[in-house]
């Protein structure tokens, strides 16, 4: 079946730091990719996406790359602020499997001052 | 606009008794899901559906867990009766019908803080 798989956490690091949080999936289609993330005490939220292979999704100074080759879409940012301090969740959907999401375990990254 | 709505925002109850949880989608939105958010056991898919008729609720614990969606615009997640392993946070969320175009995404709520004593 699809699955997502994604570095456990905490990932603890200082503000201005180099984030990279991995993930890896494996579907039976093509799949469009997603990170959402969380806030404490919120539901999750879109941070973005990529539907093909080599697309970059960004947003917030947040990138992912859909690397088929690898199976992966690793989010990164280059300089964290405490503000990013959030559960991050990696995610797959394959139309032909229904209109639901596959999520990864989350990762829970923490920004210190 | 108006996002997913959900009620209550907190419920703690004793052991035994029934919860129902609510949920209104955003308006124009066909397909509706219930998730469970635990330390032990990360996010968890318990039911959707689409058009108010429920399409996978392979992921709902057991029979004392039961969803319905009446309409478009309501659905609600009961649990009867509630046990301590019951809490948890419970999250609905919303998405546009998905046509021949690109996939949109799912809008969540806030939650329900759900502790069962």
């Amino acid at each position: 079946g699809d699955s997502v798989t994604q570095m456990e956490g905490p990932v603890t690091l200082s503000e201005e730091a180099f984030l990279t949080i991995n993930c890896t999936y494996t579907a039976t289609g093509y799949p469009s990719l997603f990170w959402y993330v969380q806030y404490p005490g919120e539901g999750l939220q879109l941070l973005l996406k990529a539907t093909k292979a080599d697309d970059k999704g960004s947003n917030k100074g947040f990138e992912a790359t859909y690397r088929k080759e690898t199976t992966s879409f690793h989010l990164e940012k280059g300089s964290v602020q405490v503000s990013d301090s959030a559960v991050y969740f990696c995610a797959l959907f394959i139309k032909a499997a229904g209109n639901k999401l596959t999520f990864g375990g989350g990762t829970r990254v923490l920004v210190k001052p | 606009d108006a996002g997913v709505i959900q009620s209550p925002r907190h419920e703690v109850t004793e052991m035994g008794q029934e919860v129902t949880l609510r949920c209104k989608p955003i308006s124009g939105h066909n397909s509706l899901f219930w998730y469970r958010q635990t330390m032990m056991r990360g996010l968890e898919l318990l039911i959707y559906f689409n058009n108010n008729v429920p399409i996978d609720d392979s992921g709902m614990p057991e029979d004392r867990f039961s969803a319905k969606m009446p309409n478009a615009s309501f659905s609600t997640l009961k649990i009867q009766p509630s046990e301590p392993r019951d809490s948890a946070v419970y999250f609905c969320a919303s998405s546009p019908p998905v046509r021949d175009g690109p996939y949109q995404p799912q809008h969540f709520g806030d939650g329900t803080r759900l502790s069962i004593l």
